[in-house]
């Protein structure tokens, strides 16, 4: 199946900093990406749709100026979390479709702490 | 609001019987449903998926059985293998063009040697 790579698999940052996560498509290019939070023992929460060269659209409760998403080309989507507090600790997972007649693909997930 | 809901937080399952996984959902614009297998600090893997317009569909050892009427559907693993222990999630697509999946809460299969 077609591969998303998620980078960092996971980071460590002091509260107050910002963290950037990247996912490729790696043999694929895909104009829609998903970025998810998954919480402890918690279902997969969709955070936000990204759009290449367009703004992203966020889910209901998620704030866009603290989850900023740049979809800068075909194969690059990334998540920065500006201001990081210890309740932002989740793991992110982004996904990305080949077409609307494939399952979406998943990245690795990042596991992020906020200490 | 859980559109998507898997009541069983947990199974065990005996080695080379059958693992049945369940899965309700409340939103009629749903037209494709998916499995996915989830290990520990990894993205969620593909496993099987299954149109509205179907009510099984079958890949090797797993079957996913559709009951529109009931809104439920199931994932059937026989036989169960000890590689199967994992968290499975189904998720919820639709209607047709809106790409979002709307996930359960997962069940953790543990298959016992």
């Amino acid at each position: 199946g077609a591969v998303v790579s998620q980078h960092p698999s996971w980071v460590i940052c002091k509260s107050g900093t910002s963290v950037k996560i990247e996912c490729r498509s790696l043999d694929f290019q895909a104009t829609t990406m998903f970025w998810y939070r998954q919480f402890p023992k918690q279902s997969l929460m969709l955070m936000a749709t990204s759009n290449e060269g367009s703004k992203a659209t966020y889910e209901q409760g998620v704030e866009k100026d603290k989850f900023l998403i740049n979809h800068a080309s075909l194969t690059l989507s990334t998540l920065t979390v500006t201001s990081a507090h210890p309740e932002d600790s989740s793991f992110y997972i982004c996904s990305a479709r080949v077409n609307m007649n494939t399952e979406a693909f998943f990245g690795q997930g990042t596991r992020l702490t906020v200490v | 609001d859980q559109q998507v809901k898997q009541n069983s937080p947990s199974l065990s399952v005996q080695e080379g019987r059958i693992s049945i996984l369940n899965c309700d959902y409340t939103n009629s614009m749903f037209d494709y449903f998916l499995w996915y297998k989830k290990y520990p600090a990894e993205g969620p893997t593909f496993l099987i998926s299954i149109s509205s317009i179907k009510d099984k569909n079958e890949d090797g050892r797993f079957t996913v059985f559709l009951n529109k009427s009931a809104k439920h559907l199931s994932l059937h693993i026989v036989p169960s293998q000890p590689g199967d222990s994992a968290v499975y999630f189904c998720a919820a697509q639709g209607p047709f063009g809106n790409e979002k999946l709307t996930f359960g809460t997962g069940t953790r299969l543990t298959i016992i040697p």
